[in-house]
């Protein structure tokens, strides 16, 4: 059965302390992992997709990795702006879409 | 931002009533899903469709079923609504299962269940 643990479940920071966030996983075939950005009262917006392992994306301070059985994302000196809840999912072959629980990430001035 | 609309945006019905929610896309995309998102749980599945008439299940299918009659639009109907079945739900469309694309979510809907 496919599943998506993340951790922490909430991570506080100082603005400009660098941390990552885990996202560790099983799937029967894997076709893609995805981190999202949630805001409240609002939907999911698409960050990153990585496909295979040892791939690596990067959208201003955050870089998404990926292994066999995990990913991560690296937040480099963070901004309070960057305060929201980050959602890993997995996809598997048949186009289910699986997500894991969220971290809730805070940053202070 | 991704064509996808949910109708209503907000709900209040009695319990053991029955609910429809719509997801509309503008965007052809070939996989639509269903989830629930409570505190404490993350978003969780209920159904999700790839392709007119095709629909499969997911964690949280119970008391919940779906209809996708053409390539636009996706309904989840609650058939008796109870109280536990008070939540905010999201569609989210999606264009293969190639891995090769994301999952673009609408905006979701506020049903609460008295």
């Amino acid at each position: 059965e496919d599943q998506v643990t993340q951790s922490p479940e909430a991570l506080r920071l100082q603005e400009g302390e660098s941390s990552s966030l885990n996202c560790s996983y099983t799937v029967s075939g894997l076709r893609g992992l995805f981190w999202y950005r949630q805001d409240p009262g609002k939907g999911p917006e698409f960050l990153f997709t990585l496909y295979s392992a040892g791939e690596e994306k990067e959208k201003e301070r955050l870089k998404a990795t990926l292994t066999k059985k995990e990913s991560f994302l690296h937040i480099t000196a963070p901004k309070p702006e960057d305060s929201a809840t980050y959602l890993c999912a997995v996809q598997d072959q048949g186009g289910k879409l699986i997500f894991g629980q969220g971290t809730e990430l805070s940053v202070k001035p | 931002d991704a064509g996808i609309t949910q109708s209503p945006r907000h709900k209040v019905t009695e319990t053991g009533t029955p609910v429809t929610l719509r997801c509309h896309q503008t965007e052809n995309h070939r996989y639509m899903y269903w989830y629930r998102q409570d505190p404490g749980h993350g978003l969780r599945l209920i159904h999700y469709s790839y392709g007119v008439k095709d629909t499969d299940k997911g964690e949280v299918s119970d008391g919940y079923s779906v209809s996708r009659s053409k390539t636009e639009d996706f309904l989840l109907t609650l058939e008796s609504a109870t109280s536990s079945q008070t939540s905010v739900y999201f569609c989210a469309i999606s264009e293969s299962n190639r891995g090769n694309t994301e999952a673009f979510f609408g905006q979701g809907t506020r049903l609460t269940v008295v």
